[in-house]
């Protein structure tokens, strides 16, 4: 079935530094890429998205690119800040399909004063 | 106030016993969602619905059971078949279609089984 594999599962980072963190996906319909953010003890909330007629997109201090070729889409946080520190989530799916979302394992990132 | 919510927020179920979770939306949302999370493993699709009495098992769906009778609710069961109940279940919705695809998810229910 779909899978969606995200590395790695920690990062550690001083503050001020950039963090990426990498999926891939293994439906080659998927057209439909978001990352989610989930705080300690709430909910995971949408931070980004991309479609799979582009390339980047850019919000801010975040970016996310996306390569159908090789089914690989990463994010990108730059001048990290302590508020940054949570486990981040992406997913995958065919949108306008039978919109089914699978996402990656989480990434548990650590932005250090 | 428009959102997605469950209820319970903590759940404790005895073993053998079936619990059913909660989630509404007032989003006018058609697909909504049941995911299991569980440290280090991300989320895991247990099963999903695009429209009213329609509803796809996902990855571990075993041991759950789903009803979409109306198009605001989609209740969760854990049966007693679901070997390891203990979790953090998350709901989520969204529409459905090439734009407006942002899922959004629930405060969550914990439950425990004692």
């Amino acid at each position: 079935g779909e899978n969606v594999e995200q590395h790695p599962s920690t990062l550690s980072v001083q503050e001020g530094d950039s963090a990426v963190i990498k999926c891939t996906y293994s439906d080659s319909a998927s057209n439909y890429f978001p990352w989610y953010k989930q705080e300690l003890g709430k909910r995971p909330q949408l931070i980004i998205d991309i479609r799979s007629n582009v390339g980047e997109k850019k919000d801010q201090r975040i970016a996310v690119t996306l390569n159908k070729t090789a089914k690989h889409f990463s994010l990108h946080i730059t001048e990290t800040q302590p508020e940054d520190s949570a486990v981040y989530f992406c997913a995958a799916a065919v949108s306008g399909g039978y919109n089914k979302l699978i996402f990656g394992a989480g990434t548990r990132l650590a932005v250090h004063p | 106030d428009g959102g997605i919510t469950q209820s319970p927020k903590y759940l404790f179920r005895k073993e053998g016993q079936n619990v059913t979770l909660s989630c509404e939306q007032n989003l006018n949302h058609d697909a909504m969602y049941w995911y299991r999370q569980d440290p280090g493993q991300g989320l895991r699709l247990i099963y999903y619905s695009q429209i009213v009495n329609d509803f796809q098992k996902g990855d571990i769906a075993e041991g759950y059971s789903v009803s979409r009778e109306k198009k605001e609710s989609f209740p969760l069961t854990v049966t007693s078949a679901q070997k390891n109940p203990t979790a953090f279940y998350l709901c989520a919705s969204s529409n459905i279609g090439i734009k407006n695809t942002e899922a959004f998810f629930g405060q969550g229910t914990r439950l425990t089984v004692v």
